[in-house]
């Protein structure tokens, strides 16, 4: 198995531009979480999903952050405008009822925004 | 709602010594409880799990760890540590009302001395 993929693995990006993360689960999980990992804030979940539909997007800090999943092996994390705060390394995960909480994580992707 | 405690942000422990990472839950019920390592640039992964029966699991590269319901800890163990070991070690829990969610601690960070 690949594991959980997501791409880009670095985006450097200029503030107010639109930045869009990917991700794609293990096949054959039915749930999917965005994670933001900073140094002063830690491990935040953002959204998670349960067969392609968004359960919990309290973590989602503004407006400006949005979450989609169209189908069950892809999912996209959407940041417009960005800003230099938003700068952190965006993780996704994913995990089957039958494992029991238990979620396998991607590599993440390390946001810049200058 | 349920909590997860790491007192220690940083150890240092020296090459071949013992490690304890301490892990303290809040949760009314029986938790499902991992611990998750993180070498730098890389995802969290998986080093062990906790659903219920035996209190010590044992888990990859060597580390354990042990539920105690009195203390409401999880605490991580190894009997001697390699510099390979030197990573973020996070600490999580999980409930069946959760959803597959997990609440994770701020996490350890774990230093070799050769």
């Amino acid at each position: 198995d690949a594991g959980v993929i997501q791409s880009p693995r670095h985006e450097v990006t200029e503030m107010g531009q639109e930045v869009t993360l990917r991700c794609k689960p293990i096949s054959g999980h039915d749930y999917l979480f965005w994670y933001r990992q900073t140094m002063m804030r830690g491990l935040e979940l953002l959204i998670y999903f349960n067969n392609n539909v968004p359960i919990d997007d309290s973590g989602m800090p503004e407006d400006r952050f949005s979450a989609k999943m169209p189908n069950a092996s892809f999912s996209t994390l959407k940041i417009q405008p960005s800003e230099p705060r938003d700068s952190a390394v965006y993780f996704c995960a994913s995990s089957s009822t039958l494992s029991v909480n238990e979620q396998f994580f991607g590599p993440g992707t390390r946001l810049t925004v200058l | 709602a349920q909590s997860v405690t790491q007192p220690d942000i940083h150890i240092t422990v020296s090459e071949g010594a013992s490690l304890e990472l301490r892990c303290n839950y809040s949760y009314g019920a029986t938790p499902y409880l991992f611990w998750y390592v993180q070498s730098p640039g890389q995802g969290l992964q998986l080093l062990l799990k906790y659903f219920s029966g035996d209190t010590l699991v044992q888990g990859i590269k060597g580390f354990e760890a042990e539920f105690k319901r009195s203390q409401s800890s999880f605490n991580l163990r190894k009997p001697s540590v390699h510099w390979s070991d030197a990573a973020e070690y996070f600490c999580a829990v999980g409930t069946i009302q959760g959803a597959q969610k997990l609440v994770f601690g701020q996490g350890t960070r774990l230093t070799i001395n050769p």
